[in-house]
């Protein structure tokens, strides 16, 4: 059981938008700690996607948005590409247990 | 360019023990805090464990602690986890992972390893 709450997959068709949540609680996310987001492609390590909730490092295309609002946060990405078939994972800060560093479950996103 | 390589994973019996080791490349490692997240087969990422840039502060999961221990050598550009009392439940891909800061405080990871192999089977 992951302390931050992403559904198990999404998918959507070439062009379409798609979201994932990202659900946590007053210790995490609620408690004002950033959100970050992480994709990692099939045989892969991870690699940032978004950091602070919705900033893009450099060289990630802007059709991937990310936001955060009370305890939960969402990642957006539009014009949905065949390379968008990955694992998308959430990532925050819990000041009340350890793990402190904690993930949520991942999301397999399907491109149909 | 950033380049972390994990090494040291390989196959260990339960209650055995195995050194893990990352070599760091590309940046100035004595000025961040780096971390160790592991990956179960077909399961999600799981923090282990992480050091500040100066080894005065570290964390553990509840899952290692008092099994695992991390260190850091800023001379060698290296970081270490020792993994003693080793489980079946420790299987997984380990990642070396660096912080965006030194003191590893509410921080995020900005490159990853490719990850070293711990099986653990009698």
């Amino acid at each position: 059981q992951s302390v931050l709450t992403q559904p198990p997959s999404v998918s959507g068709a070439p062009g379409q938008r798609v979201t994932i949540s990202c659900t946590g609680s007053s210790s995490n996310i609620g408690a004002g700690y950033d959100v970050h987001w992480y994709q990692q492609l099939p045989g892969t390590a991870p690699k940032l996607l978004i950091y602070g909730n919705s900033n893009r490092p450099s060289g990630v295309p802007d059709r991937f948005s990310g936001s955060k609002s009370g305890t939960s946060a969402s990642l957006a990405i539009t014009g949905l590409q065949a390379e968008d078939e990955a694992d998308y994972y959430c990532q925050s800060y819990d000041s009340s247990l350890s793990p402190y560093w904690v993930f949520g479950g991942g999301t397999k996103l399907t491109v149909l | 360019e950033v380049q972390l390589v994990e090494s040291g994973g390989g196959l260990v019996q339960p209650g055995r023990s195995l050194r893990l080791s990352c070599a760091a490349s590309g940046f100035t490692f004595d000025d961040y805090a780096m971390h160790w997240v592991r990956q179960a087969p077909g399961k999600g990422l799981e923090w282990v464990s992480g050091i500040s840039w100066n080894s005065g502060s570290i964390g553990y999961a509840d899952s290692v602690k008092g099994r695992f221990t991390i260190s850091r050598d800023n001379a060698k550009n290296s970081l270490y986890l020792q993994m003693n009392s080793l489980r079946a439940e420790d299987t997984a891909l380990y990642y070396c992972a660096k912080d965006i800061s030194d003191t590893a405080m509410a921080s995020y990871f900005d490159y990853w390893g490719q990850g070293t192999l711990v099986t653990v089977s009698s």
